[in-house]
């Protein structure tokens, strides 16, 4: 089945830099790739999806890229704040169901003012 | 309300019994999931639901690990003589189907299951 790896698994930054979270797939046949947000104590939040017929999205200081040749997609936000601070999830829907996501490890993310 | 909901939010069993977490979807979402999460980890797949069709249990880790939607809209996970390595919070999630155009998961904010 797909395998979705994620780094790091901690980052921390300054508020006001930029934050990087990556993750690679195994299958394919994935073909829709959506990150998740989670604050603490809450159910998983949708911040931003891509489909394999782009290669980036754009969402005012969020963006994802997607390299489908090398299997990796990335999560990007610049100008970070103190209220972006969660722990982030990847994700890839099912090679052989597309309705059937699988997530990667989730990085901590911690914005300090 | 409009969002998905779980009950209990919190659950305290002794080892060996039985438990029961339920879950009501959006109205009008076709798909339903439950998902496992472990203190730090990450979403471990448990079961797919999808209309009429078959659910997906593939993600079930045991046999004391059963789950049912019944008339396609509330759920029920049930885990039978629980164990403390059961301990974690259950999620679950519905959307619309990929194939039509949806795709996002609507979480509930979980179920915490602590097995003394």
């Amino acid at each position: 089945g797909e395998n979705v790896e994620q780094h790091p698994s901690t980052l921390s930054v300054q508020e006001g830099d930029s934050a990087v979270i990556k993750c690679t797939y195994s299958d394919s046949a994935s073909n829709y790739f959506p990150w998740y947000k989670q604050e603490l104590g809450k159910g998983p939040q949708l911040i931003i999806d891509i489909r394999s017929n782009v290669g980036e999205k754009k969402d005012q200081r969020i963006a994802v890229t997607l390299n489908k040749t090398a299997k990796h997609f990335s999560l990007h936000i610049t100008e970070t704040q103190p209220e972006d601070s969660a722990v982030y999830f990847c994700a890839a829907s099912g090679p052989y169901n597309f309705n059937k996501f699988y997530f990667g490890s989730g990085t901590k993310l911690n914005v300090k003012p | 309300g409009a969002g998905v909901s779980q009950s209990p939010s919190n659950k305290v069993t002794e080892k060996g019994k039985d438990v029961e977490l339920r879950c009501d979807p959006i109205s009008g979402h076709t798909a339903l999931y439950w998902y496992r999460q472990s203190l730090g980890q990450g979403l471990e797949f448990l079961i797919y639901f999808q209309g009429n069709s078959a659910p997906d249990k593939s993600g079930l880790p045991s046999d004391r690990f059963s789950a049912e939607r019944t008339g396609g809209s509330v759920s029920t996970l049930t885990i039978q003589r629980t164990q403390q390595e059961d301990s974690a919070v259950y999620l679950c999630a519905s959307s619309f189907s990929l194939a039509v155009g949806g795709g996002e998961l609507f979480f509930g904010e979980g179920s915490r299951l602590t097995v003394l």
